[in-house]
């Protein structure tokens, strides 16, 4: 099992690009979250989905921040536009359902807005 | 909201000391307590977790211990080597995962 893959691992873009982040969670799991990670802050959850449904995006921090998941196999993160503010790393995490207590975590993105 | 407070945010150790973080939650519905480990420039990876129905866990030379009356669980690393060396996360699940801030460990050849 290769884990749960994550594209870009690195991303650098100007201030006002939009950015997209990917997501492939490990086959079989049901459910994924998105998590953002920066020195001020810590790891902070953003939205997470279950069978493909967005449950809870309380962690969002505004509107410039979407997330979706067309199928099992994949889901994006899109910032539009980008802030300087939202440099950070980005993780991605499944687990098989979001009773089960484990999840797994990608290997991050990490994103400079410059 | 929910939240997990963690303590202390950094502890720098002699090696083959021991080493502890504890940590502190609010929601009472927490039944699920893992831990994980975040190498530099890696991915949290967990290292041991423990449920709400038991009281202590050990794995060589790590354990946990969760006092669910006073809200408290805490990390116990014994005969620490410089490989500990990490920023730890505690953790506490009710309807979410939430993370503590993190503490990072640095420990002293």
């Amino acid at each position: 099992d290769a884990g749960v893959i994550q594209s870009p691992r690195h991303e650098v873009t100007e201030m006002g690009q939009e950015v997209t982040l990917r997501c492939k969670p490990i086959s079989g799991h049901n459910s994924l979250f998105w998590y953002r990670q920066t020195m001020m802050r810590g790891l902070e959850l953003l939205i997470y989905f279950n069978n493909n449904v967005p449950i809870d995006d309380s962690g969002m921090p505004e509107d410039r921040f979407s997330a979706k998941m067309p199928n099992a196999s994949f889901s994006t993160l899109k910032i539009q536009p980008s802030e300087p503010r939202d440099s950070a790393v980005y993780f991605c995490a499944s687990s098989p359902t979001t009773s089960s207590r484990e999840q797994y975590f990608g290997p991050g993105t990490r994103l400079t807005v410059t | 909201g929910e939240n997990v407070e963690q303590h202390p945010s950094t502890l720098s150790v002699q090696e083959g000391d021991s080493a502890v973080i504890k940590c502190t939650y609010s929601d009472s519905a927490s039944n699920y307590f893992p831990w994980y480990k975040q190498e530099l420039g890696k991915r949290p990876q967990l290292i041991i977790d423990i449920r709400s129905n038991v009281g202590e866990k050990k794995d060589q030379r790590i354990a946990v211990t969760l006092n669910k009356t006073a809200k408290h669980f805490s990390l116990h690393i014994t005969e620490t080597q410089p490989e500990d060396s990490a920023v730890y996360f505690c953790a506490a699940k009710g309807d979410k995962l939430i993370f503590g801030t993190g503490t990072r460990l640095q420990v002293f050849p």
